[in-house]
């Protein structure tokens, strides 16, 4: 099965700063990431898929890069309503894995 | 758009057999290009990924979790089912009923349902 680390778990960050959160896969997983935000008592919702395809309606500051074993999920300048714990999700070899998660809280 | 539906039990006993339902409106559950998963999150925690069904009835599911689980889809009632044996404290969790394309391009998920173990 695949491994996904992601970090960091936590952060604190400002209005206005740009956010970098990364996620490691224990093997190639071709262009099967995504990336999810989830909000207090609310589900999951996609931002990214295929690494770097924003779902429509996300806001461009929001950006995914990476391949082969390294995915980067990039916010460029926070807002106030995007603190809220952000994961990666690889889908390949039709085996899940979620990142751990990272929770972006206000400073 | 697709919209889904988790129904469940809230309150399932240790050692019994927990039985969701996501019921799918907005599209036909065998005639879209889609897959059919659960996901759950213990509370305060992280997603864990339960188990998918894909075109065709080939079902892939957490090795972890494999041998307690059985998923299956209602094409007539336009559901997908989960079961899961043998609950304990660890299996508490808010549990949602996900659907996507292959790439993800296209991604529903239900409201999710929150589920306690107690006896």
């Amino acid at each position: 099965d695949i491994q996904v680390t992601q970090s960091p778990s936590a952060m604190s960050a400002s209005v206005g700063d740009r956010v970098t959160i990364t996620c490691r896969t224990s093997q190639g997983v071709s262009s099967d990431l995504a990336w999810f935000q989830q909000k207090p008592g609310t589900a999951p919702k996609r931002l990214i898929y295929s690494i770097s395809s924003l779902q429509s309606g996300v806001p461009s500051r929001f950006g995914g890069s990476g391949s082969g074993t390294e995915f980067t999920l990039t916010i460029s300048s926070l807002q106030p309503e995007d603190f809220a714990t952000y994961y990666c999700l690889q889908h390949n070899s039709h085996s899940w894995t979620f990142g751990q998660g990272t929770k972006v809280e206000i400073k | 758009q697709l919209q889904l539906q988790e129904s469940g039990p809230g309150l399932v006993k240790p050692s019994e057999t927990l039985s969701l339902t996501c019921t799918v409106s907005g599209g036909s559950i065998s005639s879209t290009p889609y897959y059919w998963g659960w996901i759950r999150q213990p509370p305060g925690k992280g997603l864990e990924w339960i188990g998918t069904i894909y075109k065709g009835g080939v079902i892939y599911q957490n090795p972890s979790l494999r041998s307690r689980i059985t998923m299956s889809v209602d094409s007539s009632k336009n559901q997908f089912s989960l079961k899961l044996t043998s609950m304990t404290a660890a299996d508490a969790a808010v549990y949602y009923c996900a659907s996507q394309n292959w790439n993800f391009e296209e991604s529903y998920w239900g409201r999710g349902t929150l589920i306690t173990v107690s006896s």
